[in-house]
């Protein structure tokens, strides 16, 4: 396994237009997060799954976002209308628990919105 | 409200000598404390954890003290190398709730 994938690396759209990002977790881990993070800021939690089931949504995460993982394996992340403030970079990371150790990022999808 | 806090942006130390990075907690309910080491252009990458039963963890050069009645812990790297130079993230747990991270230290080792 080669750990956890983010497709793509960057994307840059413009203003209203709507993106999705990909991630596929490390396979037999069933908890999959989806954080955000923009500059000088730490990673802000949006979102998680325990395989299909949506668990807990962030308030930061307003009805232009959507998260889907079918079948409990990969996940997308879609934004509507995106605005200039979607513009961060957005973290997929998953875990079989948290706990002693933590969970396991993938390198992060770069929105930039002009 | 920022429940972690990592109140100094930035560090600078000296190749060899001990990095010292703090981390604050507001939630007494936090059970897990864990740190990221994160580069430009990557995801953050798991570095070392404690217990909230422990009040230390070491791991080679990383060693992270907790403080519980004082709602602290600091991340040590001894000695600190060029290869150590990144952004440290503090993150707490409770239970299997996701994460909540500090703002960073971006940690820079001078040769």
């Amino acid at each position: 396994d080669t750990g956890v994938s983010q497709n793509p690396r960057h994307k840059i759209t413009k203003r209203g237009q709507n993106v999705t990002f990909r991630c596929d977790p490390i396979s037999e881990h069933n908890r999959l997060y989806w954080y955000r993070q923009t500059l000088g800021q730490g990673p802000e939690f949006l979102t998680y799954f325990q395989n299909e089931a949506q668990l807990e949504k962030s308030r930061l995460l307003s009805d232009r976002f959507s998260a889907e993982r079918p079948k409990g394996s990969f996940s997308t992340l879609e934004i509507q209308r995106t605005e200039q403030g979607d513009s961060a970079m957005y973290l997929c990371a998953s875990s079989l628990e948290v706990g002693f150790y933590g969970y396991t990022f993938g390198s992060g999808t770069r929105l930039t919105v002009v | 409200d920022q429940q972690v806090k990592q109140n100094s942006p930035s560090l600078s130390v000296q190749e060899g000598r001990i990095s010292i990075l703090n981390c604050d907690y507001t939630n007494s309910m936090f059970d897990y404390f864990l740190w990221y080491k994160k580069y430009p252009a990557e995801g953050p990458t798991f570095l070392i954890s404690i217990s909230s039963i422990k009040d230390k963890n070491e791991d080679g050069r990383f060693t992270v003290f907790l403080n519980k009645s004082a709602k602290h812990l600091s991340l040590h790297i001894v000695p600190s190398q060029p290869g150590d130079s990144a952004v440290y993230f503090c993150a707490a747990s409770r239970g299997n709730t996701p994460l909540v991270f500090g703002k960073g230290t971006r940690l820079s080792v001078i040769a």
